[in-house]
């Protein structure tokens, strides 16, 4: 069975950086693209950010040049590093792993907060 | 960026009977390997959405027969061929051609 655990999420103030885990278990994760999604309470979705098996990163404009996505293999673990965090960052942050052959969104984790207040 | 539109924004449905929605891109999502990268997601009340059509029309694994999926270029539906109350949540479409991957406002299914 397939697992997505998000960690890390919490309040932050403007300016601050927050660094989201995805623990990942259940099917091969070097052999998938990841990404993170985001949802601002109440809101729709907003796709964030993917890392290919390459390591090959991409970001949504919003993020790019403020966020870092990267992934560990050996850990079967998949990351996020915000940094210049604004309030319209607040939002739970999905970890998602793509379909095998496409990016797809097959799988989900259940979401972490990310609440940037001062 | 491709602009994906949804409607309608809310849906009541009656259980038992067929609803449709709509989702349009702003850009052609046909490749040239003639496949459309349109998907299709539910999230249900205080869940994390899941994937129920990719491609355009292909259902996921697990995914009840009633979900159908139709469309190309920029023009698609999702369709519920009886509605169940289990069907209830917030319906998404996302496009996968192009980076950034950009999903539709959401459509609310609720029972009348």
């Amino acid at each position: 069975e397939v697992q997505l655990v998000e960690s890390g999420g919490g309040l932050v103030q403007p300016g601050g950086s927050l660094r989201l885990s995805c623990a990942a278990s259940g099917f091969t994760f070097s052999r998938f693209d990841m990404h993170w999604v985001r949802q601002p309470t109440g809101k729709g979705l907003e796709w964030v950010s993917a890392i290919g098996i390459s390591g090959d990163p991409y970001y949504a404009g919003s993020v790019k040049g403020r966020f870092t996505i990267s992934r560990e293999n050996a850990k079967n673990s998949l990351y996020l590093q915000m940094n210049s965090l604004r309030a319209g960052d607040t939002a739970v942050y999905y970890c998602a792993r793509g379909r095998s052959d496409g990016w797809d969104l097959e799988d989900w984790g259940q979401g972490t907060l990310v609440t940037v207040s001062s | 960026d491709i602009v994906m539109t949804q409607s309608p924004l809310s849906l009541p449905v009656t259980p038992g009977e067929p609803a449709s929605i709509s989702c349009r891109s702003s850009q052609s999502l046909l490749h040239s390997n003639g496949n459309n990268y349109l998907d299709w997601y539910l999230q249900k009340p205080g869940q994390s959405p899941q994937l129920l059509i990719s491609l355009s029309s292909n259902r996921a694994s697990g995914v009840p027969d009633r979900f159908s999926g139709s469309g190309s270029g920029t023009d698609f539906t999702l369709k519920i061929s009886r509605v169940e109350a289990e069907d209830v949540g917030v319906y998404y479409c996302m496009q996968t051609l192009h980076v950034p991957l950009t999903f539709g406002g959401g459509t609310k299914v609720e029972i009348k």
